[in-house]
């Protein structure tokens, strides 16, 4: 079974650029969340995907937003970059339902940097 | 979401045992107790959770308190690759998967 993969590893943008993140998730998960992860803090809950939808958000703007496809495959968007945008940006996948097991799985994170 | 207090950072010698605590005074009745650990440049890594019994896997031991206030991961072989950050976590079944990370124990393994 593969694990899940986010692309792209490292990426540099300046302020007001627009990012997509990618992210695939682990075979026959059907939930994915993001995360951003700032220097030195824990990850942070950004929102979550289940079939297809938004259904759980964090403390963070609407210019953050996102997209699960059909494949459970997942993407990120952050509008309007912001230097404070700078951060580890983590997809995690997992199994909502009977069999969920409540363990949840990380990919390695997208390194964003906004000069 | 309830809080959880950890040390900020403990050390260990290789081979020998670890005890990492966590305090948890705000815990619901509905709340899972989840460690996860995070490597250097890795992504987080769950190791094991627990409801009310104490729990073993491959990776770990959870003992929970009987209050369910505090509980401790205990690594019983503390290996180099064991160094990292780890993150004890309150998870309810309802908020799906978020999870609220604080700070974590920066674990340091030596020789």
């Amino acid at each position: 079974e593969t694990g899940v993969t986010q692309s792209p590893t490292h990426l540099i943008k300046t302020r007001g650029q627009q990012v997509t993140l990618r992210c695939s998730s682990q075979s026959g998960h059907n939930t994915v969340s993001w995360y951003q992860q700032a220097l030195g803090q824990g990850p942070q809950f950004i929102f979550q995907y289940y079939r297809e939808e938004e259904n759980g958000r964090g403390n963070f703007p609407p210019r953050f937003s996102g997209l699960q496809f059909p494949n459970y495959s997942s993407e990120l968007n952050v509008n309007a970059l912001e230097l404070d945008d700078s951060a580890l940006y983590l997809c995690a996948s997992s199994l909502a339902g009977r069999g969920n097991t409540g363990e949840l799985f990380f990919g390695e994170g997208s390194r964003l940097t906004v000069l | 979401d309830a809080k959880t207090t950890q040390p900020n950072s403990m050390e260990s010698n290789e081979e020998e045992p670890v005890h990492l605590p966590c305090n948890h005074s705000t815990i619901s009745g509905t709340d899972y107790i989840h460690w996860y650990r995070q490597l250097p440049s890795q992504g987080p890594e769950y190791v094991i959770h627990g409801l009310t019994s104490n729990v073993n896997n491959r990776m770990a031991s959870l003992a929970i308190a009987e209050d369910r206030k505090s509980s401790t991961l205990i690594l019983h072989r503390a290996t180099l690759r064991d160094a990292a950050v780890y993150y004890c976590i309150l998870r309810n079944t309802g908020t799906a998967s978020k999870l609220t990370f604080g700070t974590g124990t920066r674990l340091q393994v030596t020789l």
